[in-house]
């Protein structure tokens, strides 16, 4: 079965620091991954996904991510938070039919 | 990008009441749909696939019967909660599978959600 795990409920960071968000992840067979976020009232949108092409994913608004399969890791991070970060992040996993497993979710938080 | 809408946003329903939400895909065909639940401060949990044509598979532990999810066109999928009970309330979400060129591969673009809350 394909699972994700969150390794961090909440973030706080300052803005203009860097963001890290770990996600550690289990499946059976090489996964799709994602991450995906979560701002208040609004649907979530998808903001990188790793589908076995390069292990580094760079994704919009300038976040990245790198698939390490030898920790199953696929950790988001961005170099310099904006206020506009400020939300929630699932990371995710794709397994059979197209479905699509989530992690507990981190709550980011962005100090001015 | 593609867009995904649900309707409507935010409903407040009686205990016994049916409710009806709609998924709809506007600029793009959805041979498939996925239906979530999301609880306050928790992740997403998937209840079931709606698949255009055909009935739509639930997840372990949903009740087929009580969340009835149709899925008429490429573009439409509804789910419907009968006799709503306030444990019903939650916020609803569905995405849609863009179908792509062979080989590719397909999104998933999710739309903004409902709110159901049942007095």
């Amino acid at each position: 079965a394909q699972s994700v795990t969150q390794l961090d409920s909440h973030v706080s960071v300052s803005e203009g620091t860097p963001v890290l968000l770990r996600c550690n992840y289990s499946s059976s067979y090489s996964p799709s991954l994602f991450w995906y976020v979560q701002h208040p009232n609004k649907g979530l949108q998808l903001l990188l996904k790793y589908t076995s092409a390069a292990t580094l994913v760079k994704g919009i608004n300038g976040f990245e991510a790198e698939f390490k399969k030898s920790e199953t890791s696929f950790h988001l991070t961005k170099p310099s938070a904006h206020m506009s970060d400020a939300a929630e992040y699932f990371c995710v996993v794709g397994w059979t039919d197209y479905k699509l497993s989530f992690g507990a979710g981190t709550t980011v938080t962005v100090r001015a | 990008g593609a867009v995904v809408s649900q309707h409507p946003s935010r409903v407040i329903c009686k205990s016994g009441t049916s409710v009806k939400i709609e998924c709809r895909s506007l600029d793009f065909q959805a041979t498939t749909m996925f239906w979530y639940r999301q609880f306050p401060k928790k992740s997403l949990m998937l209840m079931a696939t709606s698949n255009e044509g055909s009935k739509a598979t639930y997840e372990q532990g949903v009740e087929k019967d009580k969340f009835l999810i149709n899925h008429a066109s490429l573009t439409l999928s509804t789910l419907t909660v009968t006799s709503a009970h306030p444990e019903d309330s939650s916020f609803y979400i569905c995405s849609a599978r863009e179908m792509r060129r062979v080989g590719s591969t397909d999104t998933q673009y999710f739309g903004p959600g409902t709110r159901l809350t049942v007095l």
